[in-house]
């Protein structure tokens, strides 16, 4: 139980152009999905908080209109990378905390964003 | 930033225990610890958690000492496969549920 998906799991893009990174939890319900980015030998920094229905949390220095966050439904949150540039090149993962298990996150297998 | 202390690197031979330390001076007594490992490329896997009793389960033991300053994570019979780096987290779930990484051990088993 408790599985997190990530589409796609690796993606190059030209400079300029918007990719969108879907996170689906796929045998339970989450109100509360996390983003994450983690550069080459570093740990994991999140980016920001996505609520079902509601706006996302954004991190100090996390610019909202680049990395739009979407979280529709209580199965899936969307990150799109919008205008990409060679420095968004990274491993983004997802997190979802399960409705009836509000302490511990399930993680996805992450995507490795590379922008040419 | 990560509240939690934990030694860069560890070896461990295949088939012995791996015992992974984590220090957590200032932990507050609403925090848990919790223990994450993250395989090279792959999204961090959850391994266990406590607040302040001793813990087990299939994938390993967790032991936090009594004044809960430090903890150990215990995998009883580390195989290649639990070669990974291993995060010890404090988390508390009045701070919006939010987990700050550390650096974590990155841990070797070795044949």
């Amino acid at each position: 139980g408790a599985v997190v998906s990530q589409h796609p799991s690796r993606v190059i893009c030209k400079s300029g152009t918007s990719v969108k990174i879907e996170c689906r939890s796929l045998d339970f319900q989450a109100t509360t999905m996390f983003w994450y980015r983690q550069f080459p030998k570093q740990s994991l920094m999140l980016m920001a908080t996505s609520n079902e229905g509601s706006k996302a949390t954004y991190e100090q220095g996390v610019e909202k209109d680049k990395f739009l966050i979407n979280h529709a439904s209580l199965t899936l949150s969307t990150l799109t990378v919008t205008s990409a540039h060679p420095e968004d090149s990274s491993f983004y993962i997802c997190s979802a905390l399960p409705l009836t298990d509000q302490e511990t996150q399930y993680f996805g297998p992450g995507t490795r964003l590379l922008v040419l | 930033d990560a509240k939690t202390t934990q030694p860069p690197s560890m070896d461990c031979a295949e088939g012995r225990a791996a015992n992974l330390p984590c220090n957590h001076s200032t932990i507050s007594g609403n925090e848990y610890v919790y223990w994450y490992r993250q395989i090279h490329s792959q999204g961090p896997q959850y391994i266990i958690h406590g607040l302040k009793n001793n813990e087990t389960n299939e994938m390993a033991s967790l032991i936090i000492t009594e004044d809960r300053k430090s903890s150990t994570l215990i995998l009883p019979h580390a195989t290649l496969r639990d070669t990974a780096v291993y995060y010890c987290i404090l988390y508390n779930a009045g701070n919006n549920r939010k987990l700050i990484w550390g650096l974590g051990t990155s841990l070797a088993v070795n044949p």
